[in-house]
């Protein structure tokens, strides 16, 4: 079975740039994270989907972070303009639905390195 | 809002012995899960044990198991006879069961396993 997808794997922008992420979900999976990974802190939740709808952005930056999940499988984060602060792992998971009885699967995530 | 604390921020054991990585929660929630991740360097994510907070028992997989303090509101990871591939970030995290169903990280600790 393949995994989370994630592409590009690092990126590398100036300030007041923007920058679109992409993530493939498992398939068949119908919740979808993304998470945004500080260096030294654990990941916080930006956005989570079930199949196309917004759960909770309660997290997201809504004035520069936007997200959508199309037709209910793959996804796009983007962010426009970026801030030095941004910089970080950016990090997509899946899982069959919602809830702590259904495991989370990440991907590789993306390294955001904002100049 | 949930809080996770890791006090750990970096151990070190030998080949072979067994660590404790300690966790503590804060919650006004009876029902929830609680949760230890494994971070490899350069590596994806993977979920190592799962406990349900209304289950008594402590959850044990293979060389990994918990102890589950809930009045105390602590969630200890312990690796029996570890292994040079146990070396990775160790992440704990915090699920309601109802409501808000999303995953609360604490900060980690960066476990290195010495030959």
């Amino acid at each position: 079975e393949a995994g989370v997808a994630q592409s590009p794997r690092y990126k590398i922008i100036e300030k007041r740039q923007s920058v679109a992420f992409w993530c493939n979900p498992i398939s068949g999976h119908a919740t979808l994270y993304w998470y945004q990974q500080i260096l030294g802190q654990g990941p916080k939740l930006l956005i989570q989907f079930q199949n196309n709808g917004v759960v909770d952005d309660s997290q997201l930056p809504k004035d520069r972070f936007s997200a959508e999940r199309l037709k209910g499988v793959d996804s796009t984060l983007k962010i426009q303009p970026a801030k030095l602060e941004d910089s970080a792992v950016y990090l997509c998971a899946s899982s069959l639905t919602r809830g702590g009885a259904y495991e989370q699967f990440f991907g590789p995530g993306t390294r955001l390195t904002v100049l | 809002a949930q809080t996770v604390t890791q006090s750990q921020p970096e151990m070190s054991v030998q080949e072979a012995e067994t660590v404790t990585l300690s966790c503590t929660y804060d919650t006004s929630e009876s029902n929830y899960y609680l949760f230890w991740y494994k971070q490899p360097p350069s590596r994806q994510m993977i979920l190592v044990i799962r406990q349900e907070a209304y289950k008594q028992q402590n959850a044990t997989e293979n060389r990994f198991s918990v102890n589950f303090q809930k009045a105390a509101k602590s969630f200890s990871l312990k690796i029996s006879d570890s292994q040079l591939g146990d070396t990775a970030m160790y992440f704990c995290a915090f699920m309601n069961r109802f409501g808000n169903e999303k995953l609360t990280f604490g900060t980690g600790t960066r476990l290195t396993i010495i030959p």
